[in-house]
């Protein structure tokens, strides 16, 4: 079946880094843009990056540009999300999305997600 | 501050028909598809609605999206305790170049 499987969560010190991963299976990975979406404790979601299919263009909200950078491998169908010079702020549960084509961002399938702390 | 403006809040009796709606502007709700999304607690979202008022399969015609000028709306028919959840909607924002949420409106059934 059409599943996300996120992973790399985990705690780290400010300015620290981490890399999350997600494995999609059951369908034609290549074909979707991808996207990540993060939800900190108690408040509501916030879109990170998304990557088109062909991984040609990326986007990436204000707050997160020049520290996180996402990837996809489509051999592996596997789409990435390195984040560097982590903040306190960025700590939330991470999403990883799948974005049909021609949706209009109509997330359809996602991950069951990833736990980010950053702490000292 | 949230680019997409949601009651924090709503609330129905089981049977009731409650709505939910999402204030935006020209460069978001105004010219682009609207996405909603229900995340009951502890769980990962799930579509809703998409395109304004397209219901994916499985989700009950009890929901109805719609649109109007830079606003839409969520209606919930027939409210039923396990609606009772988190909702977000969602756009994109030609201006921030960025996809946005709405703050969120939880929902409770009394």
């Amino acid at each position: 079946q059409v599943r996300l499987v996120d992973s790399g969560g985990g705690v780290v010190q400010p300015g620290g880094s981490l890399r999350l991963s997600c494995a999609a299976s059951g369908f034609i990975f290549n074909t979707y843009a991808m996207h990540w979406v993060r939800q900190a404790p108690g408040k509501g979601l916030e879109w990170v990056a998304m990557i088109w299919y062909d991984g040609s263009h990326t986007h990436y909200i204000d707050s997160v540009k020049g520290r996180f950078t996402i990837s996809r491998d489509n051999s592996r169908n596997t789409q990435y999300l390195q984040m560097n010079s982590l903040r306190v702020e960025d700590t939330a549960v991470y999403y990883c999305v799948r974005d049909p084509p021609g949706s209009g961002w109509a997330f359809d399938v996602w991950g069951q997600g990833t736990m980010v702390t950053v702490s000292s | 501050q949230s680019v997409l403006t949601q009651p924090p809040s709503a609330s129905g009796t089981p049977g009731q028909r409650v709505t939910i709606s999402c204030s935006g502007s020209s460069s978001n709700i105004g010219s682009r598809p609207v996405n909603w999304y229900q995340q009951v607690p502890g769980m990962a979202p799930k579509l809703l609605m998409h395109n304004h008022n397209q219901r994916p399969s499985g989700v009950p015609d009890r929901f109805s999206g719609s649109k109007s000028g830079t606003s839409a709306s969520l209606a919930i028919s027939g409210l039923q305790s396990e609606d009772e959840a988190d909702y977000y909607c969602a756009t994109w924002d030609d201006s921030l170049d960025a996809l946005v949420f709405g703050g969120g409106t939880r929902l409770t059934v009394l």
